[in-house]
């Protein structure tokens, strides 16, 4: 099974909040990111952080770390239309500063009017 | 950020041919390129690390008779499929790294007839 276990299905409404949620297994992993996959395109990093912060924010976005639980969440606040895509979270594995990630199966969003 | 591209966009073969796909870095310097492979609703699978001027490194189960990757330049990492089968039809997406961050090129369809 995966490793990054997520949600497979969120639906919300324009203008509510998106709370995606994540947990992972490596307690070691260093950096978790979350990367948007809009049809048919690759992936966009959307935010990252480190293991030593429990929040961090940007913008409309904010992710909240419990490492004792190992798990991972990302807020989307207000959110559009032009959210509606697949949220990945990812952990990094290995020892090195940008080396291979894991990912999990991915939340679709979807934004309805 | 930077921008990663790759070619073709998508590709359609005949069941026994062999296909390439290019990734570039298009705005900086990557000694380390990663492969991906993407199925419907899933989440994307590592398939092999690619370090510039040295030999890929490849993932548990990945046959690497199958899925040749050479990075012969800092720019420029390629995958060819050989003897490709209906059942390589994917999503392949890669990314390079730069010192900070991983860039995700918008992916290759491929459909093997």
């Amino acid at each position: 099974g995966e490793d990054v276990e997520q949600s497979l299905f969120l639906s919300v409404r324009e203008g509510d909040s998106s709370v995606i949620n994540c947990t992972y297994t490596d307690s070691s992993s260093t950096y978790l990111y979350w990367y948007k996959q809009e049809p048919g395109a690759g992936l966009q990093l959307l935010t990252y952080i480190f293991s030593n912060m429990d929040m961090k924010q940007d913008q409309r976005l904010t992710v909240l770390l419990n490492k004792k639980d190992k798990h991972l969440s990302l807020r989307i606040a207000d959110t559009q239309t032009g959210d509606s895509a697949i949220y990945f979270c990812a952990e990094k594995v290995g020892t090195d500063s940008w080396g291979k990630l894991q990912f999990g199966a991915g939340t679709q969003v979807v934004v309805t009017p | 950020g930077a921008v990663v591209s790759q070619h073709p966009s998508w590709v359609i073969c005949k069941s026994g041919t062999s296909v390439k796909i290019e990734c570039r870095s298009l705005d900086f310097q990557a000694t380390t390129m990663f492969w991906y492979r993407q199925f419907p609703k899933q989440s994307l699978m590592l398939m092999a690390t690619s370090n510039e001027g040295s030999k890929a490194t490849y993932e548990q189960g990945v046959e690497k008779d199958k899925f040749l990757i050479n990075h012969a330049s800092l720019t420029l990492s390629t995958l060819t499929v050989t003897s490709a089968h209906p059942e390589d039809s994917s999503f392949y997406i890669c990314s390079a790294r730069e010192p900070d961050e991983q860039f995700f090129g918008p992916g290759t369809r491929l459909t093997v007839l």
